[in-house]
């Protein structure tokens, strides 16, 4: 099956400054990723995701990148704030798995007033 | 929509105790998960149903978990007998892969805890 590793597990930035947040999958069929966001004893809720077909989506100060080739994508958030702090978790949908999601193992985002 | 219910939100229990979680997935959706989270183990997926058939359970720990889905609107997780390692946030979520592009929406999860 599917296999998504997500770097780094913590990261810590000033108010203001950007985050990325990378994510690698191991298998080319995977067409569907998704970025979900956890605050502290919430649900993960989406924030933004990306298709196969499509290499860049932006929304607002949240970006995502993907590289079929490498087999990675990325999250980018610009000017962040204190609200953004959270864990972010990065998905791919396999369809050759039927519809399963396979996350990574999240990133603890905390951004420094 | 009111989303994907969960109950209870918060369970304690004894070990040896039969646990019950419920969900109600977001109407219309033809696809259920059973997710665990834990801080050591992240998000993982138990069992997922596709129009109320499981289709792969093969993350279900052990015998003493099981999961049904007797109708579209409703789904049920067992741990019987519960053990303290059960202890996690459980999340059950709804997709449906025509109406939104294949979206996965949580519920608020059900925090257990077992003594």
């Amino acid at each position: 099956g599917e296999n998504v590793e997500q770097h780094p597990s913590t990261l810590s930035v000033q108010e203001g400054d950007s985050a990325v947040i990378k994510c690698t999958y191991s298998d080319s069929a995977s067409n569907y990723f998704p970025w979900y966001k956890q605050e502290l004893g919430k649900r993960p809720q989406l924030i933004i995701d990306i298709r196969s077909n499509v290499g860049e989506k932006k929304d607002q100060r949240i970006a995502v990148t993907l590289n079929k080739t490498a087999k990675h994508f990325s999250l980018h958030i610009t000017e962040t704030q204190p609200e953004d702090s959270a864990v972010y978790f990065c998905a791919a949908r396999d369809p050759n798995t039927g519809n399963q999601f396979y996350f990574g193992t999240g990133t603890s985002l905390t951004v420094i007033p | 929509d009111a989303g994907v219910i969960q109950s209870p939100r918060h369970e304690v229990t004894e070990m040896g105790q039969e646990v019950t979680l419920r969900c109600k997935p977001i109407s219309g959706h033809d696809y259920l998960f059973w997710y665990r989270q834990t801080m050591m183990r992240g998000l993982e997926l138990l069992i997922y149903f596709n129009n109320n058939v499981p289709i792969d359970d093969s993350g279900m720990p052990e015998d003493r978990f099981s999961a049904k889905m007797p109708n579209a609107s409703f789904s049920t997780l067992k741990i019987q007998p519960s053990e303290p390692r059960d202890s996690a946030v459980y999340f059950c979520a709804s997709t449906s892969r025509a109406r939104d592009y294949e979206k996965l929406f949580f519920g608020e999860g059900s925090r257990l805890t077992v003594l």
